[in-house]
């Protein structure tokens, strides 16, 4: 069964640095998502992105956040100046987006991003 | 997005069927009723989702009320392995991809 695959499984960075986190959603689904969970805390939506630009994004998707489709396969999550609070496991999710309103999005294993 | 409320925690034991309810009383007609769920350290997972109509699948079966207002995820024999935090999501029929709104779900202690 296709998967959403995410890279690397764990990050630790230190405050201030770049951090890319890589995600390949299932080759035939055109709408792709990042998601944040701070432990213990609910999933929140980050952004949304479909043909090759965002289509939605939340309040928490400052300018320190960015995403891209690099190739044909790949969609990364940049973030260019970690702050502590951004320490959380991240999300990659996609869907085919054919069907309005009953989307299912698919989501990866997740990255647990550790700032210090 | 209209809101779902659930309850915090349930408990069941294994074997036996489990009801985790949602309450959606601000749905709109166009609304989807999705159920994800999320196992201990990984992302969500779909488990059904429907419109009106009582949808079974091989994980679980949605039962929507008549207006709509609330739903009921059954499960219908727990396993050790449905110990997860269990998610009811509305979206838009007039959207296609579009992001979701977790709430904090109900968590699903399954007792052996």
């Amino acid at each position: 069964e296709p998967e959403v695959t995410q890279t690397p499984s764990h990050q630790v960075t230190q405050m201030g640095q770049e951090v890319i986190l890589h995600c390949v959603p299932i080759s035939n689904h055109l709408y792709f998502y990042w998601y944040r969970q701070i432990l213990g805390q609910k999933v929140e939506f980050l952004v949304s992105f479909y043909n090759n630009e965002i289509s939605e994004k939340s309040e928490i998707f400052d300018d320190q956040f960015s995403v891209e489709r690099p190739d044909g396969s790949n969609f990364t999550l940049k973030i260019r100046s970690t702050k502590l609070e951004d320490s959380a496991m991240y999300f990659c999710a996609s869907s085919e987006g054919m069907r309005r309103g009953a989307d299912t999005q698919y989501f990866g294993p997740g990255t647990r991003l550790t700032v210090l | 997005d209209a809101k779902t409320t659930q309850p915090n925690s349930m408990e069941s034991n294994e074997e036996e069927p489990v009801h985790l309810p949602c309450n959606h009383s601000t749905i709109s007609g166009t609304d989807y009723i999705h159920w994800y769920r999320q196992l201990p350290s990984q992302g969500p997972e779909y488990v059904i989702h429907g419109l009106t109509s009582n949808v079974n699948n091989r994980m679980a079966s949605l039962a929507i009320a008549e207006d709509r207002k609330s739903s009921t995820l059954i499960l219908h024999r727990a396993t050790l392995r449905d110990a997860a935090v269990y998610y009811c999501i509305l979206s838009s029929y007039n959207n296609y991809g579009q992001n979701f709104v977790f709430g904090p779900g109900t968590r699903l202690s399954v007792l052996p």
